[in-house]
């Protein structure tokens, strides 16, 4: 069985800030993806990133960035100097194949959030 | 834009009344999906369509069905819901699935039931 954890339930910073958002995930599969989504207040669940599990090279996307350690099954996001409209809950995910889907697993989220 | 579809946006049902939500998308995705998330949880599949093929989670009450008519539209019929089945409900696509393919999301159909 697959599993996320995400510990962190709600973090408060002050704008400008970096955070970091932590995932630690579980699963037998040797081969799987990793993804992060955003859920802002509106409810919709916004497709951030994804890593197979044969790509731990690490990810910068303007103010995001990723780290993903195999060897600590982690799959860590990282913001640089936050902003308000980054408040939202981010979810992690991994996902397998089954019956011709892919299965997410999500952990329980991180609630974000970004003051002036 | 392409994107996924969900109507109503909020809907209210009466105890043991059945309803159905809809979605559709216009992205032409072999895969569709539907979520339940209540308040504060993560979202949690019920089921998933690939292409015709019906595939249910194990742990999907008997009360929850779908029905997929063609690749466009997927709906959730809740037979006789409860209060514990208040709750948003996301639909989502992919291209057919080899486990990467990332899924896009509607913006959710809020579901009150009194």
């Amino acid at each position: 069985a697959q599993k996320v954890t995400q510990a962190q339930t709600e973090i408060s910073v002050v704008e400008k800030e970096d955070v970091t958002l932590d995932c630690v995930y579980e699963t037998r599969d040797t081969t799987y993806y990793l993804f992060w989504y955003k859920q802002p207040p509106s409810g919709e669940l916004v497709f951030l990133i994804r890593r197979n599990s044969f790509d731990e090279q690490n990810e910068i996307s303007g103010r995001y960035s990723w780290n993903f350690q195999k060897s600590t099954s982690s799959f860590n996001f990282t913001i640089t100097a936050s902003q308000v409209v980054d408040s939202a809950v981010y979810f992690c995910a991994l996902s397998i194949l089954t019956g011709g889907g892919n299965k997410l697993t999500f952990g329980t989220g991180t609630q974000l959030k970004v003051e002036l | 834009d392409a994107m996924v579809i969900q109507n109503p946006r909020y809907q209210v049902t009466q105890f043991g009344k059945p309803v159905t939500l809809s979605c559709s998308q216009t992205l032409n995705h072999n895969v569709m999906y539907w979520y339940q998330q209540k308040s504060s949880q993560a979202p949690k599949l019920l089921f998933h369509y690939y292409d015709k093929d019906f595939n249910n989670e194990a742990d999907t009450p008997d009360n929850f069905q779908s029905r997929r008519p063609n690749t466009s539209f997927c709906f959730l019929d809740i037979r006789s819901p409860g209060l514990g089945d208040a709750a948003m409900y996301l639909c989502a696509t992919s291209r057919v699935g080899t486990g990467g393919g990332e899924q896009y999301f509607g913006p959710g159909t809020r579901l009150t039931v009194t």
